[in-house]
């Protein structure tokens, strides 16, 4: 069946740095979404793109729609405390159906 | 209002009860989503209601069951739960499910079964 693969699965950072986290697969999409999930929380949307090579800001946040349609980055830049959570990216198919990343965990040091 | 509310927080039950998760979001959607998550998982789909009627089940089993009164409310019924069932059940609502991919979820219900 069709995956996402989102990598780094965790990314240990100093407060300051840049992130950058990407997902990757062998099927087609129509649409990339972004979401952040913090502990006991739901996932709140980040960013969302609709087209091949849309690249899209959300404050600190900024995504790109691959050209292939077939992954997508999002970078944070100038990480910060609040930044701490798992990012999941999420696709939409042709038919409408979405899947999820497994994840990338952000931790930063003190 | 543009959140997705959804109670208990925490639910603690034995696996012979009967007991119901509630959902409510009023953005006017008209798809709603149960998604299953164990922790350090992404979410699972598991429900899809459009227009109030059930548009997509991924097989799953029948001590689970779905409702949806109109289109603001979304029920998930629980009935002779296992311990593997134990996990955050997420509601999610978007504009429709064909067109409109982007979900908004609720804070989730912290399901213990016993």
């Amino acid at each position: 069946g069709q995956q996402l693969n989102q990598s780094p699965q965790s990314m240990f950072i100093q407060e300051g740095e840049d992130v950058s986290m990407n997902c990757t697969s062998s099927s087609i999409f129509n649409t990339w979404l972004w979401y952040k999930q913090d502990p006991g929380e739901g996932p709140v949307l980040l960013i969302a793109l609709y087209k091949a090579g849309e690249l899209t800001s959300n404050g600190r946040l900024t995504a790109q729609f691959g050209i292939t349609r077939k992954d997508s980055f999002l970078n944070i830049s100038a990480s910060i405390p609040s930044d701490v959570g798992i990012y999941f990216c999420a696709g939409q198919l042709r038919d409408d159906k979405i899947i999820f990343g497994k994840g990338t965990r952000l931790h930063i040091l003190p | 209002d543009t959140e997705v509310t959804q109670t208990p927080k925490h639910l603690v039950m034995g696996m012979t009860n009967k007991k119901s998760l509630k959902c409510e979001q009023h953005m006017g959607h008209r798809a709603m989503y149960w998604y299953k998550q164990k922790a350090k998982k992404p979410p699972e789909l598991m429900f899809v209601y459009s227009y109030e009627k059930l548009s997509i089940n991924e097989s799953v089993p029948s001590r689970f069951s779905p409702e949806c009164p109109n289109s603001s409310l979304l029920n998930l019924h629980l009935h002779a739960l296992q311990p593997e069932d134990s996990a955050l059940y997420l509601c999610a609502s978007s504009q429709g499910y064909v067109g409109a991919p982007e979900q908004f979820f609720g804070p989730g219900t912290r399901l213990t079964v016993l």
